[in-house]
């Protein structure tokens, strides 16, 4: 059984520019959601997809965005790149709604 | 939507000792969760435990649901426990909320 499997592990990015992350479910899991986590801080719910489309936003700006593909792999995209958006990027699947959560193990996003 | 406290902060142990990480929650818990989030960062699932205890090796939990907490046992501690320990939950279709974590350091 594939696990949870994020792509890329590391980016580099400057201050502007927008970036895409990508996430595979793990096999047979519907719902994925994405995690913000800085550094010395614990991860931060950003937003949920179930069946393609979103089921919850935590507290973060529209230049977040995200899609759920068919396949229920996802994406998270985020826009205007700022120097605190640099962190650890998360991704969780579950095999359905209120199920728990498996993580994949994360996109290092770096900001200069 | 739901906060989670946990305590302590900071966790200090030889190896071979044994601690106890707690989790308190400001309201109902329905998925609850701990994970070891090891020094490259990934986040490990430990144990769903909304209520109830369980056991795995020298780990254990027990959430007492009615009382909002959640406690996580490690028995004969190894280096290789350490790391950061998550507790987190939802509360029946909010969001999935973390609390701040234990930095756990194990010493040889």
């Amino acid at each position: 059984e594939t696990g949870v499997t994020q792509s890329p592990t590391h980016l580099i990015k400057t201050r502007g520019q927008q970036v895409t992350l990508r996430c595979s479910s793990q096999s047979g899991h519907n719902t994925v959601s994405w995690y913000q986590q800085a550094l010395g801080q614990g991860p931060q719910f950003i937003f949920q997809y179930y069946r393609e489309e979103e089921n919850g936003r935590g507290n973060f700006p529209p230049r977040f965005s995200g899609l759920q593909f068919p396949n229920y792999s996802s994406e998270l995209n985020v826009n205007a790149l700022e120097l605190d958006d640099s962190a650890l990027y998360l991704c969780a699947s579950s095999l359905a709604l209120n199920q728990p959560q498996h993580f994949g193990d994360g996109t290092r996003l770096s900001i200069l | 939507g739901i906060q989670v406290e946990q305590s302590p902060p900071d966790l200090i142990l030889q190896e071979g000792a044994n601690s106890t990480l707690r989790c308190n929650f400001s309201d109902s818990v329905n998925n609850l969760q701990w994970f070891h989030q090891n020094p490259w960062g990934q986040l490990i699932n430990l144990f769903y435990i909304p209520s109830g205890t369980k056991q795995n090796g020298r780990l254990s939990a027990t959430t007492v649901a009615t009382e909002r907490y959640s406690l996580l046992y490690i028995s004969s501690s190894q280096t290789t426990d350490s790391g950061v320990y998550f507790c987190a939950s939802d509360n029946y279709g909010q969001n999935f909320v973390f609390g701040p974590g234990t930095r756990l350091s194990v010493l040889p």
